[in-house]
């Protein structure tokens, strides 16, 4: 089955700082997700990647869907405290959009 | 609020006992699925529901778990016969799927199981 390698697993940065995280598939996928989760919450969805190359933007929030179709990453402008938390990258495959894997996570963390 | 809803949040039960679980999707969302999260992990998929049919279920759920969505609306999940090992945080998602569109899904706030 698919597997998803995501990038790092945990980082410590200063509040101000700018953050990447990046996942890549062993195969194509058709659609990345980028997910928030707290600490006892359900994942929240940030950005949502439809196409092969699409670069989307929500706030400071920026994600690109690879041109390969087997990577995608997620950047984080200027920190600030409340971006702690869980990130994960999730993919969905081809004729397979219920079944949603998910990468293992970056726990981020932000020094005020 | 307009959000995927589930119950309870918290369940602490002991080896051997049934628990049940409910979601209840985003109204209108045809798509209902269920995940199960263990500590430092992703979700990992259970199964899914397209309205009241339940059309695929992962190798996870064995047969001691069932899911239900009777009415294709809420949907609820049953572990009979707890083990140590159920513990972990559930997770249901929903969605709008149309035919040939893509499936964004929506996360509710999960239900994390002890079994003691």
């Amino acid at each position: 089955g698919q597997q998803l390698n995501q990038s790092p697993q945990s980082m410590f940065i200063q509040e101000g700082e700018d953050v990447s995280m990046n996942c890549t598939s062993s195969s194509i996928f058709n659609t990345w997700l980028w997910y928030k989760q707290d600490p006892g919450e359900g994942p929240v969805l940030l950005i949502a990647l439809y196409k092969a190359g699409e670069l989307t933007s929500n706030g400071r929030l920026t994600a690109q869907f690879g041109i390969t179709r087997k990577d995608s990453f997620l950047n984080i402008s200027a920190s600030i405290p409340s971006d702690v938390g869980i990130y994960f990258c999730a993919g969905q495959p081809p004729g397979g959009y219920q079944k949603v894997t998910f990468g293992i996570g970056t726990k981020l963390q932000v020094i005020p | 609020d307009t959000g995927v809803s589930q119950n309870p949040r918290h369940k602490i039960t002991k080896r051997g006992q049934n628990v049940t679980f409910r979601c209840d999707p985003i109204s209108e969302h045809n798509r209902l699925y269920w995940y199960r999260q263990t500590l430092g992990q992703g979700p990992e998929f259970l199964t899914y529901f397209q309205n009241e049919a339940q059309l695929e279920k992962s190798r996870l759920l064995s047969d001691r778990f069932s899911a239900e969505r009777p009415k294709g609306s809420f949907s609820t999940l049953e572990i009979q016969r707890t083990e140590q090992g159920d513990s972990a945080m559930y997770l249901c998602a929903s969605s709008l799927s149309l035919a040939g569109d893509t499936d964004t899904q929506y996360f509710g706030p999960g239900t994390r199981l002890t079994v003691l």
